[in-house]
C-alpha cells in the first residue's frame, strides 16, 4: 500500500533563507506527483506536477525535484519570503489503480519569520 | 472562470441528520473527486467521478453518496450523519487523461462539517 511521508511537520525560518521540504513514498510506481500550498482555511492551491518520466520542475522560486528509484521529492524554496509561511503537502498519484487516486501526505507547516 | 466552487462554507448537523455538499466546476472538467481533510490524516479520497454517470468509490466512501449526472455537478449526500464525518471536505477537479495538458488537481475552498 502507498504512504506518502513528509518530515518535518513544521519548519520555522527566518525570511530570506533557502529551504527544502521532503516527500518520500513507499512505492516507487508512480504516475505523478504534485506539490500543493494551503492557507490556513483555504483550499489547496498547486505548486507544481512532475511526471514520472521528469526528474524536476520550476516556478519562480519554488524547483520540485523527484527521485522515484528513491522514492523522494523535495520542494526548494529559494529566499523565503513571511508570504511563503503556508502548509505545504504532497500528492502521489499510483498508475496500478487508475489515474485518478492520489494519496497525499499529512504535509509541512512552514512559518517564515520576518 | 470561477474555477472549483463548494456550498456551503460551514454546516452544523446533528447525528442522523442527511444533507448534500455543493460542488460545481465551470472548467469542463472530466474528473471530479471528494476528498475529508482530518488532523493528522491528510487527506483521503471518498468519492470520485471520471465522466457524467460515472462514480467509484475511494478509500473511505462509507457514509456518503454521490451521482454525476452533468460535466458540473458533482454533489456529496450524507445519509445518516455521524460525529465521525466531523472534517473538512474538499471537492477537486481535474482534466481528463486524454487531455494533452499535465493533469493538475484544483481544488475548491472546502466545507467545514461539524456534527454534534
Amino acid at each position: 500500500k502507498q504512504e506518502v511521508t513528509q518530515i518535518p511537520a513544521a519548519l520555522s525560518v527566518p525570511e530570506g533563507e533557502n529551504l527544502v521540504l521532503n516527500c518520500s513514498f513507499t512505492d516507487s510506481a508512480i504516475y505523478n506527483l504534485q506539490w500543493f500550498r494551503q492557507d490556513p482555511g483555504k483550499g489547496l492551491t498547486s505548486l507544481l506536477l512532475i511526471q514520472s518520466s521528469q526528474r524536476e520542475q520550476t516556478s519562480g522560486r519554488l524547483n520540485a525535484s523527484l527521485d522515484k528509484s528513491s522514492g523522494r521529492s523535495t520542494l526548494y524554496i529559494a529566499a523565503s519570503q513571511p508570504g511563503d509561511s503556508a502548509t505545504y503537502l504532497c500528492a502521489v498519484n499510483p498508475p496500478t489503480s487508475g489515474t485518478y487516486k492520489y494519496i497525499f501526505g499529512t504535509g509541512t507547516r512552514l512559518k517564515v519569520l520576518a | 472562470n470561477a474555477g472549483v466552487t463548494q456550498t456551503p462554507k460551514f454546516q452544523v448537523l446533528k447525528t442522523g441528520q442527511s444533507m448534500t455538499l455543493q460542488c460545481a466546476q465551470d472548467m469542463n472538467h472530466e474528473y471530479m473527486s471528494w476528498y475529508r481533510q482530518d488532523p493528522g490524516m491528510g487527506l483521503r479520497l471518498i468519492h470520485y467521478s471520471v465522466g457524467a454517470g460515472i462514480t467509484d468509490q475511494g478509500e473511505v466512501p462509507n457514509g456518503y453518496n454521490v451521482s454525476r449526472s452533468t460535466t458540473e455537478d458533482f454533489p456529496l449526500r450524507l445519509l445518516s450523519a455521524a460525529p465521525s464525518q466531523t472534517s473538512v471536505y474538499f471537492c477537486a477537479s481535474r482534466k481528463g487523461s486524454r487531455s494533452s495538458s499535465y493533469n493538475e488537481q484544483f481544488f475548491g475552498p472546502g466545507t467545514r462539517l461539524t456534527v454534534l
